[in-house]
């Protein structure tokens, strides 16, 4: 079966450096997603990675490693606003968005 | 960035009523939209992908007969809950692919049957 994995909760100050790990196992791959939830809104778009590697984005990175079928997201300079929870999605052969649960994070003063 | 519209954010309805969503792309031509369920605390749960002039194409378990979707121009895909019961209460969001990369959410609507 199709399976995503992230932590479910993870909590970190504002100023500092938090990393979001995604471990995936899908029927093929053509793409791996990042996105930012705030309660009762609609996800959006952070970064987009289909080869290995690290892509940066102003506060946020994103890296992915496919043969070990693992991505994160690091989130730099914590700002209360980041409080929210990420979503891992992955593309599949289908084309298809395979989704994680998502991981909240509270950012604390 | 490209713009999706949904419509209502909230609704409040009658056990055994139905209700219509809307999603709107609103600057680009969507041939292909999406629908997801979202329950609290859980995953984008895919529902339906919405194909312009054509039959919607449903995932495994969701009932085309209950949730009705058209998607009569580029622009606009409806889904429509029929005979609502409280247990449909959650989170519908409607996404557009507009390139490769990225995938716009409309805002969500908040369904909660009574």
């Amino acid at each position: 079966g199709q399976n995503i994995d992230q932590p479910t909760e993870m909590t970190a100050t504002e100023g500092a450096i938090v990393q979001i790990n995604c471990t995936y196992q899908t029927s093929g791959f053509n793409g791996l997603f990042w996105y930012q939830q705030h309660a009762g809104e609609a996800p959006t778009f952070l970064s987009y990675n289909v080869l290995d590697g690290l892509e940066e984005k102003g506060r946020f990175s994103s890296f992915l490693s496919r043969s070990k079928g693992y991505s994160y997201l690091l989130l730099k300079e914590l700002q209360m606003k980041d409080s929210a929870s990420y979503l891992c999605a992955v593309r599949d052969s289908n084309y298809q968005l395979i989704w994680g649960a998502g991981t909240k994070l509270i950012i604390k003063p | 960035g490209a713009v999706v519209s949904q419509h209502p954010s909230r609704v409040i309805c009658k056990s055994g009523t139905s209700v219509k969503i809307e999603c709107r792309s609103l600057d680009f031509q969507a041939t292909t939209m999406f629908w997801y369920r979202q329950f609290p605390k859980k995953s984008l749960m895919l529902m339906a992908t919405s194909n312009e002039g054509s039959k919607a194409t449903y995932e495994q378990g969701v009932e085309k007969d209950k949730f009705l979707i058209n998607h009569a121009s580029l622009t606009l895909s409806t889904l429509t809950v029929t005979s609502a019961h409280p247990e449909d209460s959650s989170f519908y969001i409607c996404s557009a692919t507009l390139t490769e990369t990225e995938a716009f959410f409309g805002q969500g609507t908040r369904l909660t049957v009574v």
